[in-house]
């Protein structure tokens, strides 16, 4: 099993659609959760981090649910520049201290 | 402004080369990261670094060396050992001991001709 895991979609939206994603961690013990965003043939960029009650930043949410061991991403409004691939992160092994990135979810927004 | 700097962009390799692939930062970051990602995968840890002098292997460390002698600086070799080389390098860094989120290097991508 994958430590991270992500469906690898692509998710095709139209314009102002709300889409999510979502992703489960196999490692209970993981404490550091982000989202970032990757561009093709770009660097993965921070998107957010994600805490335990929840975060939000403009159109963007993420949610932590520990007991069913899982992370989401909820993008309101989507835009055409919101097309990207966005990747799930968690802390692995408490004696490895890196992340752990899952494969990445492709979104496409339409016009 | 304050960065990761990754050289080269693109880089050929023969096969039976080694080749060093270069890691530059001046966050004052104490950690330092190296990823390999394939088409269409994700990113696979290489090797990371947490302190000046000491490094660990990721999950995929065979065939790559690296060292840490300077805190800017974490330069990763790629053997003739490792077999499919061919793939986008990403370094990261990040501040402390512990598991934050990291600030990447723009990438070097390898292509064995």
């Amino acid at each position: 099993r994958k430590e991270v895991e992500q469906d690898p979609g692509p998710f095709n939206v139209p314009e102002g659609a709300t889409v999510a994603f979502n992703c489960t961690y196999s490692n209970s013990a993981s404490q550091s959760f982000f989202w970032y965003r990757q561009d093709c043939r770009k660097e993965p960029k921070l998107l957010m981090s994600v805490y335990s009650s929840g975060n939000e930043d403009g159109r963007f949410t993420a949610q932590l649910n520990r007991a069913s061991q899982y992370i989401s991403l909820l993008i309101r409004d989507s835009k055409l520049s919101d097309s990207a691939t966005y990747l799930c992160v968690a802390d692995g092994d408490t004696g490895r201290r890196a992340l752990t990135f899952g494969s990445g979810t492709r979104l496409q927004v339409q016009p | 402004d304050g960065g990761i700097t990754q050289s080269p962009k693109y880089l050929f390799r023969k096969e039976g080369q080694n080749v060093t692939l270069s890691c530059e930062q001046n966050l004052n970051h104490d950690a330092m990261y190296w990823y390999r990602q394939d088409p269409g995968q994700g990113l696979r840890l290489i090797y990371y670094s947490q302190i000046v002098n000491d490094f660990q292997k990721g999950d995929i460390a065979e065939g790559y060396s690296v060292s840490r002698e300077k805190k800017e600086s974490f330069p990763l070799t790629v053997t003739s050992a490792q077999k499919n080389p061919t793939a986008f390098y990403l370094c990261a860094s990040s501040f402390g001991t512990g598991v934050t989120g990291y600030t990447f290097g723009s990438g070097t991508r390898l292509t064995v001709v």
